[in-house]
């Protein structure tokens, strides 16, 4: 296993419209979670999935935002008609039950 | 929620010397994560440590969960130690997210 694998790495996009992003966890872990990090600040979460249920979504996840786990193994996130003020850097991650999570390279969104 | 406080925010060194770095957090936890963020933005995991002390290599760690608090110790620092450091916990409630402070910028000189 090679790791939390994102897709694509970066996302240029103009506002208005809309992006998916792609995340492939390590392959034994059931839990999975996105997270967005502006410039200069920790990681902040978004929502998380335990096998393909959503169980948690953070106040920062619009209703522009939406995420999906089918099947409980890869995940997509979607931002629909994007704003400059989601320009950040989207990171996913994954952990079995109560261990360590790993992130993924990350998706480096920017909307002009 | 739970409020993650890291210190010093930045931290200059000449190679050779050895640093340490704090995170404090003011609720109980279940974990604690030490990550290094390198230039591209991806997240090395350093340390899985909700509780008591680890070493790896020049990296070592500890946790004193009954005070709150984490200290990450760098030894030897090289130029290749430069980077974002973060510390995440996640709560012992419902909740099963980390959450970050706002890291600490080291710059290691030659």
């Amino acid at each position: 296993d090679t790791g939390v694998s994102q897709d694509p790495r970066h996302k240029i996009t103009k506002r208005g419209q809309n992006v998916t992003f792609r995340c492939d966890p390590i392959s034994e872990h059931n839990r999975l979670y996105w997270y967005r990090q502006t410039l200069g600040q920790g990681p902040e979460f978004l929502t998380y999935f335990q096998n393909e249920a959503q169980l948690e979504k953070s106040r920062l996840l619009s209703d522009r935002f939406s995420a999906e786990r089918p099947k409980g193994s890869f995940s997509t996130l979607e931002i629909q008609r994007t704003e400059q003020g989601d320009s950040a850097m989207y990171l996913c991650a994954s952990s079995a039950q109560n261990t360590e999570a790993f992130f993924g390279q990350g998706t480096r969104l920017t909307v002009v | 929620g739970i409020q993650v406080e890291q210190s010093p925010p930045d931290l200059i060194l000449q190679e050779g010397a050895n640093s340490t770095l704090r995170c404090n957090f003011s609720d109980s936890v279940n974990n604690l994560q030490w990550f290094h963020q390198n230039p591209w933005g991806q997240l090395i995991n350093l340390f899985y440590i909700p509780s008591g002390t680890k070493q790896n290599g020049r990296l070592s760690a500890t946790t004193v969960a009954t005070e709150r608090y984490s200290l990450l110790y760098i030894s030897s620092s090289q130029t290749t130690d430069s980077g974002v450091y973060f510390c995440a916990v996640g709560g012992t409630g419902s909740a099963r997210q980390l959450t970050f402070g706002s890291g600490t910028q080291l710059t290691v000189l030659p």
